[in-house]
């Protein structure tokens, strides 16, 4: 099951600069879609998500983008902190309560200070 | 702030026993789901729960799988006779408004 696809495993940045992250999905069914943030040992953290009725969608350091055409999303966090470090996960869903979420590989962020 | 909690943390079995993963949803949820993560693996969903009966299930959850809502705040997801494959992180989320999931810390099951 490839419908959502973070094609780069790891990812380093130095703190204060940006972290992009990127996520491609195959079904054009998804019109909603989310980022969490993971730790060793803990549950999924919901950070962000953006509906396909938008491009961008910004909640302080955290933002978003969409790309419907392209079927890509990508989270930009400005300025990246050491408290950043960790798995962040790419979801995408039906906007609909109850719908299943259908996670990526996830990018393991480190951010250097 | 409210959250989703899961016990317990760790659960050691042996293949063939049946266990219980319990799961505290946030008060006013109304949807609930299970997820698990086998080591280096997505997260995959498992299913979906809403009004007393399963939305949806995915293939994985076979007739081994059950869930149940026994009273007004725990949630479970039975496995009736553990595989060595079911060894893995077992999350439990749900989810209220609008539609972003919330999960639990997980439960780490370890079938020898």
């Amino acid at each position: 099951d490839q419908q959502v696809k973070q094609n780069s495993p790891s990812l380093s940045v130095q703190e204060g600069r940006i972290s992009i992250l990127n996520c491609d999905y195959t079904n054009s069914m998804f019109d909603y879609f989310l980022w969490y943030k993971k730790y060793p040992a803990e549950g999924p953290t919901f950070l962000i998500s953006i509906s396909s009725i938008k491009d961008k969608n910004e909640d302080g350091r955290f933002t978003v983008f969409l790309n419907k055409s392209a079927k890509h999303l990508s989270l930009h966090i400005v300025p990246s902190q050491p408290g950043d470090s960790a798995v962040y996960f790419c979801a995408a869903s039906l906007m609909e309560y109850g719908n299943k979420l259908v996670f990526g590989a996830g990018t393991i962020l480190r951010v250097k200070s | 702030e409210p959250e989703v909690t899961q016990t317990p943390s760790h659960q050691v079995t042996q293949m063939g026993q049946e266990v219980i993963l319990r799961c505290v949803p946030i008060s006013n949820h109304l949807y609930f789901y299970w997820y698990r993560q086998i080591l280096g693996q997505k997260v995959e969903f498992l299913v979906s729960f809403y009004n007393n009966e399963i939305s949806e299930k995915s293939e994985i959850f076979d007739d081994q799988f059950s869930v149940e809502r026994p009273d007004g705040s725990n949630f479970t997801l039975k496995i009736r006779s553990t595989k060595l494959e079911d060894s893995a992180m077992y999350f439990c989320a749900s989810t209220g408004a609008p539609y972003e999931q919330y999960f639990g810390p997980g439960t780490r099951l370890t079938v020898t």
